[in-house]
């Protein structure tokens, strides 16, 4: 079953404001994984966050995760045109090593 | 040190064809995974492979569709009798150790006429 489920599906916001995107899943994991997909491309990795973890920063990414909600939000600081984009989670269960991922999170940065 | 490598980037097949798609992990990389996205949508899991074993394809329909890592050479996605509905991106991941980064390839979008 689809694990991650991303909230809001698409944003807009103009260029050097925060985008903030969050993704919500169902049962217990190990850890949960952030990528971008720019439209008809493969997906790049932006961050990994174990479920020991509860923040984690990488450049303009801050990731959190809250494994009592089940939730984890991606924030990207000073958006730019660059980052239009689609977003999306993936969450690695205990003893499974497939990534199961939300349905993407479309962000357009307008300059 | 290359990515993850798949080819070919584009393939068109008439139904009824077989589509081989092939993946050359990272470096170092023993862990080959494969995902399939169709148009809108996430990537969905169908297989997970180690050099020489298929540790998981709980996500790979029952029919026409067969994956493999051979010792040398590349990981190979087989669709035999492609169907319409085949059509959609194929991503290929690697990764060094269980549970840790998957890295992704291009992807492989496949049409079937």
């Amino acid at each position: 079953s689809q694990q991650g489920e991303e909230d809001p599906q698409a944003l807009s916001i103009q260029e050097g404001e925060n985008a903030t995107m969050n993704c919500s899943y169902k049962t217990s994991i190990n850890n949960l994984q952030w990528y971008r997909q720019n439209s008809g491309r493969g997906l790049v990795h932006l961050i990994l966050i174990r479920s020991n973890e509860r923040e984690k920063h990488s450049g303009r990414l801050r990731v959190t995760l809250d494994t009592s909600k089940k939730s984890s939000s991606l924030l990207i600081t000073a958006s730019r045109a660059a980052d239009t984009a689609s977003y999306f989670c993936a969450t690695v269960l205990y003893g499974n090593n497939r990534l199961a991922f939300g349905k993407g999170n479309q962000v357009v940065v307008i300059p | 040190n290359a990515g993850v490598m798949q080819n070919p980037r584009h393939l068109v097949r008439r139904r009824g064809q077989e589509a081989r798609l092939r993946c050359s992990p990272m470096k170092g990389h023993s862990h080959v995974y494969w995902y399939r996205q169709l148009p809108e949508e996430g990537l969905k899991f169908m297989v997970y492979l180690q050099k020489e074993n298929i540790i998981d394809e709980s996500g790979m329909p029952k029919e026409r569709f067969s994956a493999e890592f051979p010792k040398e050479g590349p990981s190979i996605l087989r669709i035999q009798q492609v169907v319409r509905g085949d059509s959609a991106a194929y991503f290929c991941a690697s990764a060094q150790q269980d549970l840790e980064t998957q890295y992704f390839g291009p992807g492989t979008r496949l049409l079937v006429l």
